[in-house]
């Protein structure tokens, strides 16, 4: 079975500060790993996947296998970061699944 | 390129009653999945289907069924609807042919049961 686990649903930061968002997996293969975000009034889309590990907004995420974790970081957080943010997993084609999410908010 | 879209963007329904759901995904996308978005338990996946199949089941009662189109397009019906199946229903659109790949999302169906 998939499961993704997201333990904060709010997270509040200042301006200027480190933000990690914290994602935990369950999954017996090697599963692809995702973060997607969700702005006001926005759709939402992908922020980044780990098999491009490429650094999109200046968030980053390291896949730990030994910890099955996938959490996401950027060191300065800015106030257009604030979004709900939802950790994924895809162990086969077509189907990923999703954590509760996270709601980050940077304060100015 | 038009993006992934999904009609109606509201409906409002009465207990008992059933709805149908329609997304469109973007061009040359073989690959429709839906989930239901509520403020207590983010995205749960409903369906995917792929090449007018259905390919993945999430776990939803019998009550939540989908059916794809020879052009791609899905449509996502509830059967018999209750007041819980409010929510936010998302579909996303993808080629379809591997693991690792990007989920185009809809800007959703909003359901209201009374």
């Amino acid at each position: 079975a998939q499961r993704v686990t997201q333990p904060e649903k709010l997270l509040s930061v200042f301006k200027g500060a480190p933000v990690e968002l914290k994602c935990n997996y369950s999954y017996s293969g090697s599963p692809e790993l995702f973060w997607y975000v969700q702005y006001s009034r926005q759709r939402l889309q992908l922020l980044l996947r780990h098999i491009s590990r490429e650094s999109i907004k200046g968030f980053t995420a390291d896949l730990n296998k030994g910890e099955t974790s996938f959490h996401l970081k950027k060191p300065f957080a800015q106030e257009e970061d604030s979004a709900m943010y939802y950790c994924a997993l895809s162990g086969r084609a077509g189907k990923s699944t999703f954590g509760d999410g996270t709601t980050l908010t940077v304060k100015p | 390129k038009a993006g992934v879209t999904q009609t109606p963007r509201y409906l409002i329904k009465t207990r008992g009653q059933q709805v149908t759901l329609s997304c469109s995904p973007i061009s040359g996308h073989r690959s429709v999945s839906w989930y239901q978005q509520t403020p207590g338990q983010g995205l749960q996946f409903l369906f995917e289907y792929f090449s007018e199949t259905q390919r993945n089941k999430g776990n939803f009662p019998g009550r939540f069924s989908g059916r794809q189109f020879s052009n791609s397009r899905s449509e996502m019906n509830v059967s018999t609807l209750e007041l819980g199946d409010s929510a936010l229903y998302l579909c996303a659109s993808s080629p379809g042919t591997g693991l690792g790949e990007k989920l185009f999302f809809g800007s959703g169906t909003q359901l209201s049961v009374l």
